[in-house]
């Protein structure tokens, strides 16, 4: 059975400063993918990587795929009130097309 | 365009009952999938659709629970006898097939904004 872990489960964040969310996963895996969500709306997809070392980048927002350590990371850059939101990461086990989410990571941005 | 649309966006309903929850997908959308949330957890996988048949139904909990999409199109998850622990957040989402593609990749799922079922 594949297991999602993300931690922290939840961060308070300085604006200005960087911090990194941490997605692992438990077995081999098609494709990653990261969505937001803001409180009592729907998950909006941020993005998607398919393969070993793969690095996307919009905004104040990276992630990058190490499928060897079954390891996603969100980086978030000089963090700001906008990003406050609830980061899940998402794992596709083997082509299935149904995805198994992580926890969340609640992200709280103080002025 | 339009997202991917749910009806209703809020539904009460006593132990026992019987309800559906309605999806509208992305136009041209052929892959459409269910999950529930429950509060401060991620979503979990229901159901699968590619075209009318379900091609993965093994996140339904229990036999109360059923989906169909006779037309390829809109889909109804329905759900019989409730009871208190149904009560979650019910998501829908739509995707292109894997083999179509997509601009965020083959086959990025995107979420409607859910019904929120409450079992009384």
């Amino acid at each position: 059975e594949l297991k999602v872990e993300q931690n922290p489960l939840f961060l308070s964040m300085q604006e200005g400063k960087n911090y990194t969310i941490y997605c692992n996963y438990s077995t081999t895996s098609d494709r990653l993918y990261w969505y937001r969500q803001d409180p009592g709306k729907s998950l909006e997809s941020l993005f998607v990587l398919l393969s070993n070392g793969a690095v996307k980048q919009e905004g104040r927002l990276m992630a990058s795929l190490d499928t060897k350590a079954r390891l996603s990371t969100l980086h978030i850059t000089a963090a700001v009130h906008d990003l406050s939101a609830t980061y899940f990461c998402a794992v596709d086990y083997l082509a299935g097309n149904k995805l198994t989410f992580g926890g969340g990571t609640r992200v709280l941005v103080k002025p | 365009g339009a997202g991917v649309s749910q009806t209703p966006s809020n539904k009460v309903t006593e132990k026992g009952k019987y309800v559906e929850l309605r999806c509208d997908p992305i136009s041209g959308h052929t892959a459409l999938y269910w999950y529930r949330q429950s509060l401060g957890q991620g979503p979990e996988f229901l159901i699968y659709f590619q075209g009318t048949g379900a091609a993965d139904d093994s996140g339904l909990p229990n036999d109360r629970f059923f989906a169909v999409r006779p037309e390829g199109s809109v889909s109804t998850l329905k759900i019989q006898r409730t009871e208190r622990g149904d009560s979650a957040v019910y998501l829908c989402a739509s995707s292109l097939s894997r083999e179509t593609g997509g601009q965020e990749g083959p086959d990025t799922q995107y979420f409607g904004p859910g019904t929120r079922l409450t079992v009384l």
